[in-house]
């Protein structure tokens, strides 16, 4: 079955950091690029970052560049966001997703809640 | 960036209508759009790809159409499962992909 998972959220104080990680199974991981999307309470889809098959290529939303990293380990089938200098306005389920053709696979979600 | 846009906001209906949400993009995106369905607490789920094509299992009261800046989503006669929000993304030129703002389906 093809899937993802994330993990890695929780509760963290303005300024902190927080690594989420997204195991990928049942497809080849590495032939593929990945995204994270989040969506805050209450409101729409927000794209945050992709990352292509081979690492060459990463883009960031203007709301996240310079606070957040995206990075995969296509030998562990797993991809990651590591994400620094957190405002409250980061809080929100982040959302891993592969991307062919449109994101066609998504992960169930991981919580991020900003806050003090 | 390209600018998505969705209509209306929110619909209500009933059971066996049948109900069409626009997605307007800011410039042309060829058919490089894609259809999703939300429900509460869960992740998006692909409906409609390219434009047009039925993602797999995907119920066929679901379509969609469209090219350039107009995009139609259509459910043929609605059923109760099909109460979510709907949302599009247009993967033409990225960074950044853009979603619409979404529409809420409800109950009449």
């Amino acid at each position: 079955e093809v899937q993802l998972v994330e993990s890695g959220g929780g509760l963290v104080q303005p300024g902190g950091s927080l690594r989420l990680s997204c195991a990928a199974s049942g497809f080849t991981f590495s032939s593929y690029s990945m995204n994270w999307v989040r969506q805050a309470p209450g409101k729409g889809l927000e794209w945050v970052s992709y990352i292509s098959s081979s690492s060459s290529t990463i883009y960031y939303a203007d709301s996240v560049k310079g606070r957040f990293t995206i990075s995969r380990d296509n030998a562990k089938n797993s991809l990651y966001l590591q994400m620094n200098s957190l405002r409250d306005e980061d809080t929100a389920v982040y959302y891993c997703a592969r991307l062919y053709g449109e994101f066609d696979i998504w992960g169930q979600g991981t919580m991020v809640t900003v806050s003090s | 960036d390209i600018q998505m846009t969705q209509s209306p906001s929110s619909l209500s209906a009933s059971v066996g209508d049948r109900v069409t949400i626009t997605c307007r993009a800011s410039q042309g995106i060829r058919n490089d759009l894609g259809w999703y369905q939300q429900k509460p607490g869960k992740a998006p789920k692909r409906l409609i790809y390219a434009a047009s094509s039925l993602q797999s299992g995907v119920p066929s009261r679901f379509s969609g159409s469209g090219s350039g800046t107009e995009f139609t989503l259509t459910i043929s006669s609605l059923q109760p499962e099909d109460f979510a929000t709907y949302y599009c993304l247009q993967h033409n030129s990225y960074p950044p992909f853009t979603f619409g703002p979404g529409t809420k389906v409800d109950i009449k």
